[in-house]
Order: structure tokens, then sequence, then C-alpha cells
């Protein structure tokens, strides 16, 4: 089974902390995404990795930065959290190339305060 | 640019039969998925469709019109713990990198 873990459920932060946030997946997939979901607004992308070292802004990249280092693993980090920035995270990974689907991790529930 | 639209929500009864639609709006095409997705949880892929007609999985059938932009997802016998959102999801740009857009949404309640 393909599987996608995210370093944490809940996390609660203050404004202006520097927030880490880890994703790792185990089925040597190429690509690896962030996203965001908000009520009403769906899911969001914020970043997305094709590979090592490689990395596309999505919709909304304002505020959040992305490290891939290894092939397994993305972080995504917010710089300086401010309350808008609160909402569920989402990591994803897939194969690259037509007809491959997204395997999502359990997601991260940030509370900024 | 690129759009995708569905009924924000939806209500049902427990046995029945009903059809969540998609329409989108892309620059190139390559197939289109539905995903599911439980309240608090992560959405879990359902189907993909690249060529037209329905392809049928179970109680669950996914249905595309490339010639009209449409999709819809047809859940049969339905359960209770059918109860979840479904999304549609095209890939970017018609690009086969794997990027998907997402549509919002349709918020499906199976009542007994």
């Amino acid at each position: 089974d393909v599987k996608v873990t995210q370093s944490s459920r809940y996390l609660v932060k203050r404004t202006g902390e520097k927030v880490f946030l880890e994703c790792v997946q185990d089925m040597d997939h190429e690509n690896m995404f962030w996203y965001r979901q908000d009520p009403g607004l769906g899911l969001r992308l914020i970043y997305f990795s094709y590979d090592v070292k490689m990395k596309e802004k999505g919709d909304i990249p304002e505020g959040y930065s992305v490290s891939r280092e290894k092939k397994e693993r993305f972080s995504l980090i917010l710089e300086s959290a401010s309350t808008n920035q609160t909402s569920m995270y989402l990591c994803a990974s897939s194969r690259a190339g037509l007809g491959n689907e997204q395997f999502f991790g359990p997601g991260t529930r940030l509370t900024v305060l | 640019g690129q759009n995708i639209d569905q009924p924000t929500e939806m209500t049902a009864t427990e046995g029945a039969i009903v059809q969540i639609n998609c329409t989108y709006q892309t620059s190139g095409f390559n197939g289109l998925f539905w995903y599911q997705q439980h309240a608090g949880e992560a959405p879990t892929f359902l189907s993909y469709n690249v060529l037209d007609g329905l392809e049928e999985k179970g109680r669950f059938s996914s249905f595309l019109s490339r010639s009209k932009g449409y999709s819809y997802l047809l859940l049969k016998e339905l359960q209770m713990k059918d109860s979840a959102s479904y999304l549609c999801a095209v890939p970017r740009g018609g690009g086969s990198q794997g990027n998907l857009i997402f549509g919002k949404g349709t918020k499906l309640s199976v009542k007994p």
C-alpha cells in the first residue's frame, strides 16, 4: 500500500512563528504536492515538485516556501505564520505521467493564534 | 483558463441511486478523476476516465463526454457510509505531469 505520512495531525502556532510541515511517501513517487483546504474554497495547490530540488508554484504560494532535498520527503515552510494561514494542509504524491492518481496524507490541521 | 463546476450539496436516500455532475473547461484534456473525501479525512481515488463512455466499478460508475466537457459519478444502492464529499479533478493545463486542478466538491448526505 502507498503510504503518505505527515508529521502532525494537529498543530497550534503563534503569529510570526516559523512553521515546518513535513511529508514523507514510501512509494518512490516522482511528484509531490502541498494543498490547503478551506470550507467553500476546496483544495488549492500551494506548491508542486516533480523531482528532487525541483519545485513549481501553485495557485497560492504567497507566504509559503518548500524544500525537496530527498525524493521521499517534501516540506512546507511558513516563514512567518499569520492567522489567515489557519487551515487544513494536505500533502499528496503520485507517479509522473498520465492517469496516475494522487495519494494523500492524513492532513495537518494548523491553527495560528 | 480552467474551471470545474460541481453542485455544492446533494441529499439522497439510503438504497437509492444518485448522480453527481461535473462540468469542466480546460485547455487540452488528459482525463478526469473522481475522489471521495469523508469529513476530516484525506481524499481517496475513485476513478479515472480518459475516453468517452461509462466505466463501472462495483456500486460506483463514472461517465465522461469529452465533447460536452461533462462527467458524472453514479452511486447505486446508496449506503450511509457514502455520505462524503466527491471531488472532480482534471490535469492542470491538460498536462501529463500529474498536476491536477480540483473542483470544490459535492457534499453528499445519505439519509435513512
